[in-house]
């Protein structure tokens, strides 16, 4: 079965200090992968989107993301979180033959300690 | 600006009412989606809709109905069959044909069961 899992529940980090959020899926076509953001109250925010060539893809407010086939992964990543970024992050996986549907997982929060 | 817009923000409903939830967009994408969100669930599929006057349920449609005879609009009902409808709903849309094909998200509407 599809399924995404994003293992951290929620993750605390301090302002400045690196964060990586974990995303690891299983889907039998070639997936395209996404990352959204979600601010309290609010709708989702596209960060990034993979979906072929090369696997380090770069998004919005300094976040990347690589997708590792081998490892059915696309972690997450900044070199230094802001105060502003505290949310909550959803992975998501779709693939050509789901007609633009999307799995989501479960979503991991960030808390950002200053 | 295009984009999407849901209304109202909140909405209250008695038990063994219908309402309706208005999701409309301007960004001439084919698809639109509702999805169901609760605390540590992620998003749960509705509906969806990839052209005017067709629709698919999603995962959870039990209690739900939709309607798509505009390619702009793509309301939700929450029926009085729904049995828990206290949540926060979100509309996307996306195009269909092209790759990667991510999704935009309104704002949202909180739905409370009094």
């Amino acid at each position: 079965a599809q399924s995404v899992t994003q293992p951290d529940i929620h993750i605390t980090v301090s302002e400045g200090a690196s964060l990586e959020l974990r995303c690891n899926y299983s889907y039998g076509a070639t997936p395209y992968l996404f990352w959204y953001v979600q601010s309290p109250g609010q709708g989702l925010q596209l960060l990034l989107k993979y979906f072929s060539g090369d696997t380090l893809v770069q998004g919005i407010k300094g976040f990347e993301a690589e997708f590792k086939r081998s490892q059915s992964s696309f972690n997450l990543r900044k070199p230094s979180v802001h105060w502003s970024d505290a949310a909550e992050y959803f992975c998501a996986v779709g693939a050509d033959n789901q007609g633009g549907k999307l799995i989501f997982g479960q979503g991991t929060e960030l808390s950002v300690k200053p | 600006d295009g984009g999407i817009t849901q209304s109202p923000k909140y909405l209250f409903r008695k038990e063994g009412q219908n309402v309706t939830l208005s999701c409309e967009q301007n960004l001439n994408h084919d698809a639109m989606y509702w999805y169901r969100q609760d605390p540590g669930q992620g998003l749960r599929l509705i509906y969806y809709s990839q052209i005017v006057n067709d629709f698919q349920k999603g995962d959870i449609a039990e209690g739900y109905s939709v309607s798509r005879e505009k390619k702009e609009s793509f309301p939700l009902t929450v029926t009085s069959a729904q049995k828990n409808p206290t949540a926060f709903y979100l509309c996307a849309s996306s195009f269909v044909a092209r790759q990667a094909k991510e999704q935009f998200f309104g704002p949202g509407t909180r739905l409370t069961v009094l």
